[in-house]
């Protein structure tokens, strides 16, 4: 069936190092993704969004890159802080929205 | 003030007691969610409503019902809890048109069943 999944459950990088976080997409169709962060305590949080006639957007030390032939995604986070400690969340466009598990970011100082 | 509000923030009930959490949001968004988080299983959804007394079933909405009776409030209703119901539960916002799938969440609601 139609899935949004991460790669890894859990990725720890040095501070100041870059971030890649990875999610895969089963859905052909799909037009629009979203990622989303999660902090200790808190709801998720949008990051930043991608369209499917894109392939690469940037926000500020984030970056999404979109892969269609392979339907993958991944969000590449630049000069990593302790304060990107956090839970990623990759979603697909759809009304009923559908989230991956997540990808656990730790970063050690 | 948060744009989208919670209540309770902490619950902890009984096996077979019925319990409403509640949600209401000052972002006039259309539309609002439900979604319930468990560890290594991301969100899930349960409902989502895309206006007054619109509502649709999301992935998992045994056991669980909802009320849209005004635009700002959604809530959701677990009419005999059981424990497999203990989860972090979050309510969520969005707009119509273009940012229609940009959600907005609540602080959460943490559920215990006992």
């Amino acid at each position: 069936g139609e899935s949004v999944g991460l790669h890894l459950p859990t990725l720890s990088v040095q501070e100041g190092d870059n971030s890649i976080i990875n999610c895969a997409y089963s859905n052909s169709a799909s037009d629009y993704f979203i990622w989303y962060k999660q902090e200790s305590g808190k709801g998720p949080q949008f990051i930043i969004d991608i369209r499917s006639n894109m392939d690469k957007r940037q926000g500020q030390r984030v970056t999404v890159l979109l892969n269609k032939t392979v339907k993958h995604l991944s969000l590449q986070i630049a000069a990593t802080q302790p304060g990107d400690s956090a839970v990623y969340f990759c979603a697909e466009n759809r009304d009923d929205m559908r989230f991956g598990a997540g990808t656990r970011l730790t970063v050690k100082p | 003030d948060a744009d989208v509000t919670q209540t309770p923030r902490n619950r902890i009930t009984k096996t077979g007691k019925r319990i409403m959490l509640e949600c209401s949001q000052t972002k006039g968004h259309d539309r609002m969610y439900w979604y319930r988080q468990d560890p290594g299983l991301g969100l899930r959804l349960i409902y989502y409503s895309f206006d007054v007394k619109d509502i649709n079933k999301g992935e998992i909405s045994d056991g669980y019902s909802v009320s849209r009776q005004a635009q700002a409030k959604f809530s959701l209703s677990l009419e005999s809890a059981i424990p497999n119901q203990t989860a972090l539960y979050f309510c969520a916002t969005s707009p119509t048109g273009v940012a229609k799938n940009i959600q907005y969440f609540g602080a959460g609601t943490r559920l215990s069943v006992l």
